[in-house]
């Protein structure tokens, strides 16, 4: 069971790039989430996905794309980089059922560390 | 929107003695607020949550507690160890949301041996 996992680690980008995050989780969890952290300002919801094939815009989607094609999969695309998007990116993802503290915990990855140049 | 500010922004403690963490929300509908831990390179972690319902919830040495008509809340940890030592991240939600999470600034809390 390895949780909730992101690909890759690691990513250099110029200006203008584009590149795809995968996150997989192995929970069977319905909801999943993409955050951005950056320093001083906590973690930010970019898109968020209710079920296999939903998406929905979180606080700052500008920018990014995502696609929930199957259920365990939550795929986060930068179509054209900008160096304001230099980031840590987290995915997240949550059950619907259990008790309550179980239902409303989020499972985050390790996450991404993006730098655009 | 909803607005969690946070503070302290840093906080550093003599191993054994206690840390309070604040929390402070704008959003009156604003009822689930959980407390994620951050070790370093490693995504947050739940570890102790409360609802709006309930005033105190207690976990060994963490507790957290409510004041709805303040809209705050706090994070208080007795008898800290190094192993406290990470960012700690308030964060408030409300039911029915698809649970989005608004997040506090975080708080990076050094516990000195």
């Amino acid at each position: 069971n390895a949780g909730v996992t992101q690909t890759p680690k690691f990513r250099v980008l110029k200006t203008g790039q584009s590149m795809t995050l995968l996150c997989a989780q192995d929970m069977n969890h319905e909801y999943m989430y993409w955050y951005r952290q950056d320093p001083g300002m906590g973690l930010r919801l970019i898109h968020y996905s209710v079920g296999e094939g939903t998406t929905a815009k979180g606080e700052v989607p500008d920018g990014y794309n995502v696609s929930r094609l199957k259920k365990q999969n939550f795929l986060l695309g930068l179509e054209s980089a900008a160096p304001s998007q230099t980031s840590v990116y987290f995915c997240a993802s949550s059950p619907t059922s259990g008790t309550f503290s179980s239902y409303n915990e989020q499972f985050f990855g390790p996450g991404t560390r993006l730098t655009v140049l | 929107g909803e607005n969690v500010e946070q503070h302290p922004s840093t906080l550093s403690v003599q191993e054994g003695d206690s840390a309070v963490i604040k929390c402070t929300y704008s959003d009156s509908a604003s009822n689930y607020f959980p407390w994620y831990k951050q070790e370093l390179g490693k995504g947050p972690q739940l570890i102790i949550d409360i609802r709006s319902n309930v005033g105190e919830k207690k976990d060994q040495r963490i507790a957290v507690t409510l004041n709805k008509t303040a809209k705050h809340f706090s994070l208080h940890i007795t008898e800290t160890q190094p192993e406290d030592s990470a960012v700690y991240f308030c964060a408030a939600s409300l039911e029915g949301s698809a649970r989005q999470l608004t997040f506090g600034s975080g708080t990076q809390l050094t516990v000195l041996p």
